[in-house]
């Protein structure tokens, strides 16, 4: 079985700071990663995925996450954040056969 | 070009009565997921169809719980009865990569059961 915990449930920012939103998973197969996006009453958009290659992988929006095997953490970074960016993101696990598995969420906010 | 359409997008009735949840996915897409959101259990996974046929429903809470896939264009969550605990936000996604890939989310429906 495979799971994903996502480190923090609420992050604070101020606009144009950096940010970055962790994700550890655990699995016994090789894995997808996903983050997805989610604005206030909206269903999920996929803003960047990891399916193998480059473990540094650039989605949508200037956001970036970067794969690290050793240690199973797929967090998600952004230089400078806008007041736009406020929403809520989820990591995203799918290993093998498996179905897809997400987080809890984090709720990013950004203030002026 | 057209996402997935879910219908209604709100819907409030009383404890009891039966709900019909829809969805038409992508055109093209041949996998398609109900979810289910709340604050207590996040993102829930209820049931999968693959090419119309249900794979996986081990995610449908219980028996009141029903969904159809009649054809490749178009899928029903039922709830019947319907109890206060089931007030969620219920997802519908398509896919045309199974179990891999990008999920493509509706709007939702926002249930609330009084």
């Amino acid at each position: 079985a495979q799971s994903v915990t996502q480190l923090d449930s609420q992050v604070p920012v101020f606009e144009e700071a950096p940010v970055e939103l962790r994700c550890n998973y655990s699995s016994s197969v090789s894995v997808y990663l996903f983050w997805y996006v989610q604005y206030p009453n909206q269903g999920l958009q996929l803003l960047l995925k990891y399916l193998s290659g480059s473990t540094l992988v650039k989605g949508i929006n200037g956001f970036e996450a970067e794969f690290n095997k050793s240690q199973t953490s797929f967090h998600l970074r952004k230089p400078s954040v806008h007041i736009s960016d406020t929403a809520e993101y989820f990591c995203a696990v799918q290993g093998g056969s498996e179905k897809l598995v997400f987080g809890k969420g984090t709720k990013l906010t950004v203030n002026p | 070009d057209a996402g997935v359409i879910q219908s209604p997008r709100h819907e409030v009735t009383e404890m009891g009565q039966e709900v019909t949840l829809r969805c038409k996915p992508i055109s093209g897409h041949n996998s398609l997921f109900w979810y289910r959101q709340t604050m207590m259990r996040g993102l829930e996974l209820l049931i999968y169809f693959n090419n119309n046929v249900p794979i996986d429903d081990s995610g449908m809470p219980e028996d009141r719980f029903s969904a159809k896939m009649p054809n490749a264009s178009f899928s029903t969550l039922k709830i019947q009865p319907s109890e206060p605990r089931d007030s969620a936000v219920y997802f519908c996604a398509s896919s045309n990569r199974g179990l891999a890939g990008e999920l493509f989310f509706g709007e939702g429906s926002r249930l609330t059961v009084l």
